[in-house]
């Protein structure tokens, strides 16, 4: 498996904030992922944290609501800007490194945020 | 159109019985298949994953792979009621920058 450690673990915050949330992946892991996960639903992958350089989006995704950073290979974070009761969710950082021959993803404790 | 499918549930299986959850997917380039459990309120924990059509087997959980069908399942037997979890299945696709597609999860429930 991976090591990988978030925080803070929840957080309740008011509207028009913005929260960052910090990942931290053992050295095997050779890329992150921010995923967002609402009450009841699967998983929705925001983007994947590139080390160095710009985040890679998904469709609906943008830098300047989700500005996300990863200066080195084990450390990422995921800002939620300007948040509103439409953001809140779970946040789950994720790491993939080879495993049994294959690639593997590991999740992370997630945060669990509330806007009111 | 979905990558991945799987039936939402609920499922619910008496303690001791065979539990059987499944899933398709649309990508025939798909390679590797995961099976993750999610406890309520908790991230999502990896059981196991396969790669080669057939069966593989990890204590009581069997994972089973037909990549003609583009079906995959994962057995549960002897279910315990601490089995009672969602179980996300999820699919790699080298092809699209080996991003992990997720289902939807089945909730499965194990009665004593």
């Amino acid at each position: 498996s991976a090591v990988i450690s978030q925080k803070p673990s929840r957080d309740i915050c008011q509207r028009g904030t913005s929260l960052t949330i910090q990942c931290q992946v053992d050295s095997q892991v050779t890329m992150m992922f921010w995923y967002r996960q609402q009450p009841g639903q699967s998983l929705t992958l925001i983007a994947t944290a590139n080390q160095g350089s710009e985040a890679t989006y998904e469709s609906g995704f943008v830098i300047d609501k989700f500005p996300i950073s990863r200066p080195n290979l084990t450390f990422s974070t995921l800002t939620v800007s300007n948040m509103s009761p439409e953001d809140s969710s779970i946040y789950l950082c994720s790491g993939q490194r080879l495993a049994g021959g294959t690639d593997t993803q590991y999740f992370g404790p997630g945060t669990r945020l509330t806007v009111l | 159109q979905k990558e991945v499918e799987q039936n939402s549930g609920p499922l619910s299986v008496p303690e001791g019985a065979i539990a059987s959850l499944n899933c398709t997917y649309s990508d025939r380039g798909s390679q590797s298949f995961f099976w993750y459990r999610q406890y309520s309120g908790k991230s999502p924990e990896l059981i196991m994953f396969i790669y080669s059509n057939g069966d593989k087997e990890d204590g009581r959980f069997t994972a089973q792979l037909n990549k003609a069908s583009q079906y995959v399942s994962l057995l549960i037997r002897d279910s315990q009621p601490s089995d009672s979890a969602t179980y996300l299945c999820a699919v790699n696709a080298p092809n699209t920058g080996n991003q992990f597609y997720f289902g939807t999860g089945t909730s499965l429930t194990v009665i004593p």
